[in-house]
């Protein structure tokens, strides 16, 4: 079975500073790899999505996250953090065998101080 | 065009009740999940539902069991409340799985259900 695990429950950044948010994954086979943010009180919306073509995915709203195969991993970053990238991120994979079927990480809620 | 949308948006309800949350997918897509949001967790995966069958399911009890109707909509139905239940319920809709597991989910609000 596939598993996620994102490292920091909670991440706090200045203003204008590097958001990284760690996310890696377990699964023996190919994985397909997503980011998705919720907002308080909201649904989950799609940051970004790897599925085996570039291993360097660029998302909305200037996230960017890179595919290491080696490292199973699939951190999310952006350069410069405004206060409205004050969310919760999500980490999720799923398998072809598994249909769309994801299996989410516990979260990183991130804090952007002014 | 219309995103997921869920109904009601909160709910309280007390142990041993049943309850039943609605969802309409996203304009186009035919596939609903169910995923459980427990404070302070990620969403848990509850089921699929495509071409009115339940296609996979998580590791959740009988008590949770769902529906979905010709014209995609789909229902969440949970027996004999315990106060483990209390979440965000969320729906999720997407393309027929035989177009692969890369295909994103588009998600609704939720549902907040507490029990007392």
């Amino acid at each position: 079975a596939q598993s996620v695990t994102q490292l920091g429950s909670h991440v706090s950044v200045s203003e204008g500073a590097l958001v990284l948010l760690r996310c890696n994954y377990s699964s023996s086979v190919p994985p397909y790899l997503f980011w998705y943010v919720q907002y308080p009180n909201k649904g989950l919306q799609l940051l970004l999505k790897y599925t085996s073509a570039a291993t360097l995915v660029k998302g909305i709203n200037g996230f960017e996250a890179e595919f290491k195969k080696s490292e199973t991993s699939f951190h999310l970053t952006k350069p410069s953090a405004h206060m409205s990238d004050a969310a919760e991120y999500f980490c999720a994979v799923s398998i072809k065998a598994a249909g769309n079927k994801l299996t989410f990480g516990g979260g990183t809620r991130v804090l952007v101080k002014p | 065009d219309a995103g997921v949308t869920q109904s009601p948006t909160h709910l309280i309800k007390t142990r041993g009740q049943q309850v039943t949350l609605r969802c309409s997918p996203k304009s186009g897509h035919d596939t609903v999940s169910w995923y459980q949001q427990a404070l302070g967790q990620g969403p848990q995966f509850i089921f699929q539902y495509y071409e009115e069958e339940e296609r996979q399911r998580g590791n959740f009890p009988d008590r949770f069991s769902g529906h979905q109707f010709p014209n995609y909509s789909s229902e969440l139905n949970v027996n004999a409340l315990l106060l483990g239940d209390s979440a965000l319920y969320l729906c999720a809709s997407s393309l027929g799985p035989e177009l692969g597991s890369n295909q994103p989910q588009h998600f609704g609000d939720g549902t907040r259900l507490s029990i007392l």
